[in-house]
């Protein structure tokens, strides 16, 4: 059983369009990270939620963590061609030692 | 910025062969851990360290070993190469043990084993 499991798996749209994605849980977490890995590359992190109910922007980007802390969203407003790529959620459950559980992530292609 | 350099981008490796996987870190970080991403299953964890000489098993620790000597450097180590081990192998490290500090990884090393 997948801990944190993304939606939807793959996602193609036309430049300019606006998208939502997810990132849902049974379990709570202490902190969820959003990455994005471009092709021939590493995941880069994008941003960190721990509050519940927070909300970041990242210029077109906007997350959300939900107020159960078991669930988090990213839109994204006007998608670019630059926003394609593999969009990974993590999830950590907090304490000594703790390690971060990846989702099998949201493959986004935003055509021109 | 943080630095995570593997030393190889593509590998090809037959059967049977014992493999290393080198990360190196340039910023003082304790932590350090291998991933391998496939298809369909993302990131799994292999394993990871908090700590020079120190290692503890992820989640799919089962054909590999690993090696910190000094506290830039953690390797992955495949005793014996099997075809089921070909995959993209990520090296990542953070700087504090909590439960919110980044990870930063590496480009990845591919991996072929035929």
């Amino acid at each position: 059983t997948q801990l944190l499991e993304q939606s939807p798996q793959f996602l193609s749209i036309q430049e300019g369009e606006n998208l939502t994605v997810y990132c849902n849980s049974s379990s709570v977490f202490s902190s969820l990270q959003w990455y994005r890995q471009e092709p021939g590359e590493g995941p880069v992190l994008l941003v960190t939620v721990v509050t519940g109910g927070e909300v970041k922007k990242l210029k077109r980007l906007t997350f959300q963590f939900g107020d159960a802390r078991k669930d988090s969203s990213l839109h994204i407003t006007a998608a670019q061609p630059g926003d394609t790529g593999l969009y990974l959620c993590a999830g950590e459950r907090g304490g000594a030692n703790s390690k971060l559980t990846f989702g099998k992530g949201i493959t986004l292609s935003v055509r021109p | 910025d943080v630095k995570v350099t593997q030393s190889s981008r593509y590998l090809v490796k037959r059967t049977g062969e014992k493999v290393f996987l080198e990360c190196v870190q340039d910023m003082d970080h304790e932590n350090m851990f291998w991933y391998r991403q496939d298809p369909g299953l993302g990131l799994r964890l292999i394993y990871f360290s908090y700590d020079v000489k120190m290692k503890e098993k992820g989640d799919i620790p089962e054909g590999y070993s690993v090696s910190r000597e000094k506290k830039e450097r953690f390797s992955l180590i495949l005793e014996s190469a099997s075809t089921n081990q070909t995959s993209m192998y990520l090296c990542a490290s953070s700087g504090a043990r909590t439960y919110n500090s980044p990870l930063h990884f590496g480009n990845g090393t591919r991996l072929t084993v035929t």
